[in-house]
């Protein structure tokens, strides 16, 4: 199994700073990666998918980047909206389906 | 716009079966696009896939699947999850999602209580 860990475990900024969280796979996953926003009581939502390719809706200052073993989600300028829980997610073995997700880095306010 | 809602028990006994059931709305579940995916997640902590069904079968955590089952019902656009032997460690809460590739769409969850 593909474990994922991500890093920092809590990042505290303020709002209009940059946010660089890392994701790193235990083997390659070539592109085959997500990232996912959390509030809580909420279900995720899709971020990033492919490593670099932002969903539906999701605005630009999400981006992605990586591949192989690292991955980067960085958020150009922090909006009081975006302080939340990110998962990075892996998924293989098509398509019956593989996915692991990584064990979240907490976005908190500063 | 696809829409997913949970429904079922919210408390199940120790040794017996989790049953579920996922609504879908906005889209046919038998057209061929999505994979209809559970996915779980405890108070506090991460999530894990569970499993899929698709139209042309389905796919299991291997963690699990020697307990799960989850299958389609077309017939009412809904999909379904089994999970048997639960004990307290698979008290969660339970979202269906529906993916292309990954999970674009989500049900807003559903908590799972198993205890006696």
């Amino acid at each position: 199994e593909i474990v994922l860990t991500q890093s920092p475990a809590t990042l505290s900024l303020s709002p209009g700073e940059r946010a660089t969280l890392s994701c790193r796979a235990s083997q390659s996953v070539s592109s085959y990666l997500a990232w996912y926003q959390q509030k809580p009581g909420q279900a995720p939502r899709l971020l990033i998918y492919d490593a670099s390719n932002r969903a539906t809706g999701i605005p630009a200052r999400f981006s992605g980047s990586g591949s192989g073993t690292d991955f980067t989600l960085t958020i150009s300028s922090l909006e009081p909206e975006d302080f939340a829980v990110y998962y990075c997610q892996q998924r293989s073995n098509w398509p019956q389906g593989m996915y692991t997700f990584g064990q979240g880095t907490k976005l908190e306010i500063k | 716009q696809v829409q997913m809602q949970e429904s079922g028990p919210g408390l199940v006994k120790p040794s017996q079966t989790l049953s579920l059931t996922c609504t879908v709305s906005g889209d046919s579940i038998n057209n061929g696009r999505y994979f209809w995916d559970w996915i779980r997640q405890p108070a506090g902590r991460g999530l894990e896939w569970i499993g899929r069904v698709y139209s042309s079968g389905t796919g299991y955590s291997p963690s699990l699947k020697t307990r799960v089952t989850i299958s389609l019902d077309t017939s009412k656009n809904q999909f379904s999850l089994r999970l048997t032997s639960v004990t307290a460690a698979d008290t969660a809460v339970y979202y269906c999602a529906g993916a292309i590739g990954y999970h674009d769409f989500w049900g807003q969850g559903t908590l799972v209580t198993v205890s006696s």
